[in-house]
């Protein structure tokens, strides 16, 4: 299985809403990222958990809240969000193994702040 | 600190014509480097990498990047090119400096193949 899974696949919500994003892997990966992504740009990294712990924080607005409660899931909290914030929003794992680890990427949420 | 440039944002070809991407990296150690493909509305896969030895790499779908440390290049190349592979293409680098956990990403070239 070298699926990485995301839902929802689309979200719409309002400012001051409180949502959730899901990833999850059974790849025995222990490295797993958050990426966002703008139209016809590159992903741009926001999160690095490590086993189970943060190893990375891009300088990401604390409107963004990472979780990752154990080796196959991670979340994205998101409350009070901006609409510049609207985005692909995804998740990549790989093994650790400094640098080297191909990461395996899911498909996305698409995320539409009103 | 490493960047990586991708020279074309866009690249129209037609079918059967090959593909030359363009790629070039700088960083003051030794790099790990990876082309990803991204179709619409999907994710990233990888489509090759290189790590170490052989500076050639190749994909199972007939792409093939050689690693140029004097240039500083990963360009990617297919000889003859299908309407499938019309997408946009990432080259992206990453180190052990931080763990070896941040890749960062060029801006990407959409290869677009026509009939």
């Amino acid at each position: 299985d070298t699926e990485v899974t995301q839902t929802p696949k689309h979200l719409v919500m309002g400012m001051t809403n409180k949502k959730s994003l899901k990833c999850e892997q059974h790849m025995g990966h222990r490295a797993m990222y958050w990426y966002k992504q703008k139209a016809k740009k590159p992903p741009e990294l926001m999160f690095v958990y490590s086993y189970e712990k943060l190893s990375i924080n891009e300088s990401v607005p604390s409107r963004f809240s990472p979780e990752c409660p154990n080796s196959s899931l991670l979340n994205l909290h998101l409350h009070a969000l901006q609409p510049e914030d609207s985005a692909l929003y995804l998740c990549a794992s790989s093994q650790v193994t400094s640098g080297k680890g191909t990461q395996y990427f899911g498909p996305g949420t698409r995320l539409l702040v009103l | 600190a490493q960047s990586v440039t991708q020279l074309d944002s866009q690249v129209p070809v037609f079918e059967e014509a090959p593909v030359e991407l363009r790629c070039n990296y700088s960083s003051s150690v030794s790099v790990y480097l990876f082309w990803y493909v991204q179709y619409p509305n999907q994710g990233l896969q990888l489509l090759l990498k290189y790590l170490s030895g052989s500076t050639l790499v190749e994909s199972i779908n007939g792409f093939e990047a050689e690693f140029n440390k004097s240039q500083t290049s990963f360009h990617l190349r297919k000889p003859s090119v299908h309407i499938s592979d019309t997408a946009e293409y990432f080259c992206a680098v990453s180190d052990s400096r931080t763990g070896g956990f941040k890749t960062i990403f060029g801006a990407g070239t959409r290869l677009f193949v026509k009939a």
